[in-house]
């Protein structure tokens, strides 16, 4: 089992749709959890990070982690063609060693 | 907005010659990262950097890697003899704390080993 899975998409939605991203993950020991959003050809961008389990929200993007399951989500809300993006999950158990999931590449079409 | 910039963008280099990839973080953090990503894959942990010295590398941070903070604004990441398989984007990122929560990624550097 990967240490962290994530679909790769591609996803495509119409402007306006509510977006579901997910990520599983095996290791029990991680306790940091983010998003990132990588445009073409650029550096990861920082959306949201969460400690433990709960929820988070952010305007439009609330992220979700259910540690009993080693399930997160990221939903985006009244999703925006300038949200298309890759995005990419990534957990720590605290240390530096930063694991990322391959990232979903999103397209949100007008 | 501050940010993290690194040069240059593209480096073409030949298999076996060094490579020194530079990266200036944001001005008041104190933690510093480098990672990469090879073409299609995820984005891999390298090596984090605090108070002058590694704090943490991975299994991929061998021998023929190393950093350094010349002064008090650049980072660098020197491949000694690069392979084939070094080629990749390489990410600066710099944080305030250092559970790296909060990290800030530079808009990469691509490198071919050809």
């Amino acid at each position: 089992q990967k240490e962290v899975e994530q679909d790769p998409g591609p996803l495509s939605v119409p402007e306006g749709a509510i977006v579901s991203l997910n990520c599983t993950y095996s290791n029990s020991a991680f306790q940091y959890f983010m998003w990132y959003r990588q445009y073409s050809r650029k550096g990861p961008e920082l959306l949201m990070y969460t400690y433990s389990s709960g929820n988070k929200e952010d305007g439009r993007f609330t992220a979700q982690v259910d540690k009993s399951s080693k399930y997160i989500s990221l939903f985006i809300r009244d999703s925006q063609p300038s949200d298309s993006a890759t995005y990419l999950c990534a957990m720590s158990a605290g240390n530096n060693d930063m694991r990322f999931g391959a990232g979903t590449r999103l397209t949100v079409k007008p | 907005e501050p940010e993290v910039t690194q040069t240059p963008s593209h480096q073409v280099t030949q298999m076996g010659q060094e490579v020194i990839l530079r990266c200036v973080p944001i001005s008041n953090h104190l933690y510093f990262y480098w990672y990469r990503q090879i073409l299609g894959q995820k984005v891999e942990f390298l090596v984090s950097f605090y108070n002058n010295e590694i704090s943490e590398k991975s299994e991929i941070f061998d021998d023929q890697f190393s950093v350094e903070r010349p002064d008090g604004s650049n980072f660098t990441l020197k491949i000694r003899s690069t392979k084939l398989e070094d080629s990749a984007m390489y990410f600066c990122a710099s944080s305030w704390t250092g559970t790296n929560t909060e990290a800030f990624f530079g808009q990469g550097t691509r490198l071919t080993v050809v």
